[in-house]
């Protein structure tokens, strides 16, 4: 167990709809990034929230969009869903703002989009 | 920018044997070099990461990984494998030009142990 929680687990949703994938990070961590795992794609970096200010964006679709919350939680929007959108999603955490820090990765939100 | 290579998506060795996954990086300026392990339905784990000190990095589990600037490369590397080793192996990269913001990582590389 990393630390790292995400919720929901999984998701099944339609095209066109929005949702958000909530990640908490472990205690004390001030960084939050976001990954999107899919076949296609692999593994990619899509953005990251440090004490809740963005610090860096990866190949983030404008349809989505992430916050971090003062109590430093995050959400991670995705709208407009479309088929290609099904992947998972994995939170990680990091104390520091530099990702070559060691990162620790939740369990991830499995999203699927009919 | 950054840029990791892992060569072959499928690696299959029996128990007992040596455990060889490759990764070549391409980057303008020093990297910082991770090995990250996925087990089925988890998230990933760190495993090492190599910044610049030693060349050789001892992690988790067994594991070790050379930095060898000379050939772009940081292969994982365990002497005998154990049937607890399969997953999916991830390697990735950061660096300085970034700020260190982001890691790229490798396609992955599936790790199967038979008996």
């Amino acid at each position: 167990d990393s630390g790292v929680t995400q919720t929901p687990k999984h998701l099944i949703t339609a095209t066109g709809q929005r949702v958000t994938l909530r990640c908490s990070p472990r205690s004390g961590d001030l960084s939050v990034y976001w990954y999107q795992q899919s076949l296609d794609q692999g593994l990619q970096f899509l953005i990251q929230y440090y004490n809740g200010e963005e610090r860096a964006k990866g190949n983030i679709l404008e349809r989505f969009s992430a916050q971090q919350f003062p109590d430093l939680h995050s959400e991670l929007n995705l709208s407009s869903l479309e088929l290609g959108d099904s992947a998972l999603y994995f939170c990680a955490s990091s104390v520091h703002r530099r990702g070559l820090y060691e990162q620790f990765f939740g369990p991830g939100t499995r999203l699927t989009v009919l | 920018a950054q840029s990791v290579t892992q060569l072959g998506s499928h690696v299959s060795v029996s128990e007992g044997a040596l455990v060889l996954l490759r990764c070549n990086y391409s980057s303008s300026v020093p990297p910082y070099l991770f090995w990250y392990v996925q087990y089925p339905n988890q998230g990933l784990q760190l495993l090492l990461k190599y910044t610049s000190a030693a060349t050789l990095v001892k992690g988790i589990n067994g594991f070790e990984a050379e930095f060898k600037k000379s050939e772009t490369s940081f292969h994982l590397t365990k002497p005998s494998a154990h049937m607890s080793d399969a997953a999916e192996y991830f390697c990735a990269v950061t660096a300085m030009n970034t700020g260190f913001q982001k890691l790229v990582f490798g396609t992955g590389t599936r790790l199967l142990v038979s008996p």
